[in-house]
């Protein structure tokens, strides 16, 4: 099985409704990310959180919500989907690295959701 | 914003020729890190460098860090066809009110022509 598990792998949807995308892992990290993915940007950053307690903005949070319900649940809320959200998500994990605060390990990412809004 | 910008966006050669891939950033970083990613798949962790080390390699991989220019380089060796992706830089930075993130470049997409 796969360290970081993401569902759907693959949705379409209509402007207006609302989606959740799913985000679990088996790696034991506390932080968690929400990243999207568009051609030719590049990953951004649109929540990040560093235990079940700490949620944080990102680049991009405006029309995004998340919930962390367990230190292995990381989930990412479109309240009302538009198809500028159309892109490819990837949920991502990592520790902190030793010997420096703030100093971002590697990243386990997710194969990713494709979400289309029509 | 991008913190790190990758060149060139696109690079094309021939298997068995050495590919280097450029990032520069703006800020200060504890570290930056190279990832890839196949077609639509997510991203693999290739390599971490610290601010204070200057060069790492691993495998066919080297990457050199040269904090007083803001730059990076990631040289593969000898490639191979299986080596076409894209790469990602990506730098560890302190983005405000005490937390750090790390923010991705647009990526250099490498094909390896067999």
């Amino acid at each position: 099985d796969a360290d970081v598990t993401q569902t759907p792998r693959n949705r379409i949807t209509k402007t207006g409704k609302r989606i959740m995308l799913e985000c679990s892992q088996t790696k034991g990290h506390d932080r968690m990310y929400w990243y999207r993915q568009d051609p030719g940007l590049g990953l951004r950053l649109i929540y990040y959180s560093f235990d079940v307690k700490d949620i944080n903005k990102g680049e991009i949070s405006d029309g995004y919500s998340v919930s962390r319900q367990a230190q292995a649940k990381f989930s990412l809320s479109l309240e009302s989907a538009i198809p500028n959200q159309t892109a490819l998500y990837f949920c991502a994990t990592s520790e902190l690295l030793a010997g420096g605060s703030g100093n971002t390990g590697e990243l386990f990412f997710g194969e990713g959701s494709r979400l289309t809004v029509l | 914003s991008q913190q790190g910008e990758e060149d060139p966006q696109a690079l094309s050669i021939q298997e068995g020729e050495n590919a280097t891939m450029n990032c520069s950033y703006k800020t200060s970083i504890n570290n930056l890190q190279w990832y890839r990613q196949n077609s639509g798949r997510g991203l693999v962790h290739l390599i971490l460098i610290r601010s204070n080390e200057r060069e790492k390699h691993s495998g066919r991989l080297r990457v050199t860090l040269d904090t007083s220019k803001k730059s990076s380089s990631l040289l593969i060796t000898a490639s191979r066809a299986a080596d076409t992706a894209s790469y990602f830089c990506a730098t560890d930075a302190y983005s405000g009110a005490g937390s750090y993130q790390l923010t991705f470049g647009k990526g250099t997409k490498l094909s390896v022509i067999p």
